[in-house]
């Protein structure tokens, strides 16, 4: 089993739906997460951090649920160039950082 | 501007011709990173290093060298690289400013294709 689930997609959405990514992550050691956009062909970036309480940022908003060891990510009214793919990161300390990667969900917006 | 390059971008060889990909930052970061991208698979580490002279593996280190021997260079080396070293490879640095607040760079990915 992966230690970083996420549903590979692809989702294909017209513009202006709302899109949820769910992911699950198997060690209860894992004390930091954050959601990264990928463009095809390009290197990720940092979307945002997800924290307990949830956070928005605009249009996306994050939850995590500890107890059982599960993350979203919701956009509201897609936008075309929110097409991408969205990978779950979760950092757990190992005798250092240790960054783990979801294989990533990839999202298209329809027009 | 915060940067994080890599050298080639994109490369073709063959079985067994010996190559390094390099990565430098300018952001004085301690922590830098290889992984390598596959489809279905993510991104895995490679290689880690969380400071000068400090390396260790990552999650899938056979057929990799590493070496760090200045802060801003985190050089990778294919000894004698095979079809199935195939793969986007991405170099990354971090640091982490206190408690979840981090920042991280990656850098533009090297396509490197294996014959």
């Amino acid at each position: 089993r992966k230690e970083v689930e996420q549903d590979p997609g692809p989702f294909n959405v017209p513009e202006g739906a709302t899109v949820a990514f769910n992911c699950t992550y198997s060690n209860s050691a894992s004390q930091s997460f954050f959601w990264y956009r990928q463009d095809c062909r390009k290197e990720p970036k940092l979307l945002m951090s997800v924290y307990s309480s949830g956070n928005e940022d605009g249009r996306f908003t994050a939850q995590l649920n500890r107890a059982s060891q599960y993350i979203s990510l919701l956009i509201r009214d897609s936008k075309l160039s929110d097409s991408a793919t969205y990978l779950c990161v979760v950092n757990r300390f190992q005798g250092a950082q240790k960054l783990v990667f979801g294989q990533g969900t990839r999202l298209t917006i329809n027009p | 501007e915060a940067q994080v390059t890599q050298n080639p971008r994109y490369l073709i060889t063959v079985t067994g011709k010996k190559l390094t990909v390099t990565c430098s930052q300018n952001m004085n970061h301690e922590y830098m990173s290889w992984y390598r991208q596959d489809p279905g698979l993510g991104l895995r580490q490679i290689y880690y290093s969380m400071n000068v002279e400090v390396t260790d593996k990552g999650d899938v280190p056979e057929g990799y060298k590493v070496s760090r021997k200045e802060k801003r260079n985190f050089p990778l080396i294919l000894e004698s690289p095979s079809p199935n070293q195939t793969s986007l490879y991405f170099c990354a640095s971090m640091s982490w400013t206190s408690g979840d607040s981090y920042e991280q760079y990656f850098g533009p990915g090297t396509r490197l294709t294996v014959t």
